[in-house]
């Protein structure tokens, strides 16, 4: 068990451009989440998958906002058109699907877009 | 509607010290549950403990130990004999729904606690 792994652990982007990022979750967890977080704030719930299945986006989730996880085991989150109010750290969790079972949680990417 | 309200946005205190971060939460679901989480500067959420509606029996791991009182809405964290490992940021959480469900976690704003030498 190695943990929850994402990368990179930073991006630096330029507004306008598109980065992607990937997440590796904990090799037997079928769920897998995206959130994000910015400074002084909880994590805010983005999309969550069941093995490869997408199951619900958030309505927050814009247009430039897709997530993919192919195979049911890595997944990856893409931001096209980035914009400033992007700029946040993208946190990966997974856990066992069994309801309101423990979050791993990776240690994120920070995003910066100028 | 649901809420976690965290009143203190940050603690400082001496190592050695025992230190309380509140959690208030509101829901009118019968069936929820509590989560506390601990970020350290390192970023990585790591978790604590998880509590359902039903069971209010207090537990204590270690120096850490959680008061859940349905009376008052509350689901207190106290860590006792602080370490200055244990600086972090320390996020309560709730769940609602009898099969609960980790995308409707609804964070507080979390507590930024600093164990200092």
């Amino acid at each position: 068990d190695t943990g929850v792994s994402q990368n990179p652990r930073h991006k630096i982007t330029k507004r306008g451009q598109n980065v992607t990022f990937r997440c590796d979750p904990i090799s037997e967890h079928n769920r897998l989440y995206w959130y994000r977080q910015t400074l002084g704030q909880g994590p805010e719930f983005l999309t969550y998958f069941q093995n490869e299945a997408q199951l619900e986006k958030s309505r927050l989730l814009s247009d430039r906002f897709s997530a993919e996880r192919p195979k049911g085991s890595f997944s990856t989150l893409e931001i096209q058109r980035t914009e400033q109010g992007d700029s946040a750290m993208y946190l990966c969790a997974s856990s066992l699907s069994q309801g309101s079972e423990k979050l791993f949680f990776g240690s994120g990417t920070q995003l910066s877009v100028l | 509607a649901q809420k976690v309200t965290q009143a203190q946005t940050e603690i400082s205190v001496v190592e050695k010290e025992d230190v309380t971060l509140d959690c208030v939460y509101e829901t009118r679901d019968t069936t929820y549950y509590l989560f506390w989480y601990k970020q350290p500067p390192s970023g990585e959420l790591v978790f604590l403990i998880r509590r359902n509606s039903f069971d209010e029996q207090n537990e204590i791991s270690g120096r850490y130990s959680w008061n859940f009182q349905k009376s008052t809405s509350s689901f207190n964290f106290t860590i006792t004999a602080s370490q200055v490992v244990d600086s972090a940021v320390y996020f309560c959480a709730l769940s609602v729904g009898s099969a609960g469900n980790n995308r409707k976690l609804i964070w507080g704003l979390g507590t930024s606690l600093a164990v200092n030498p």
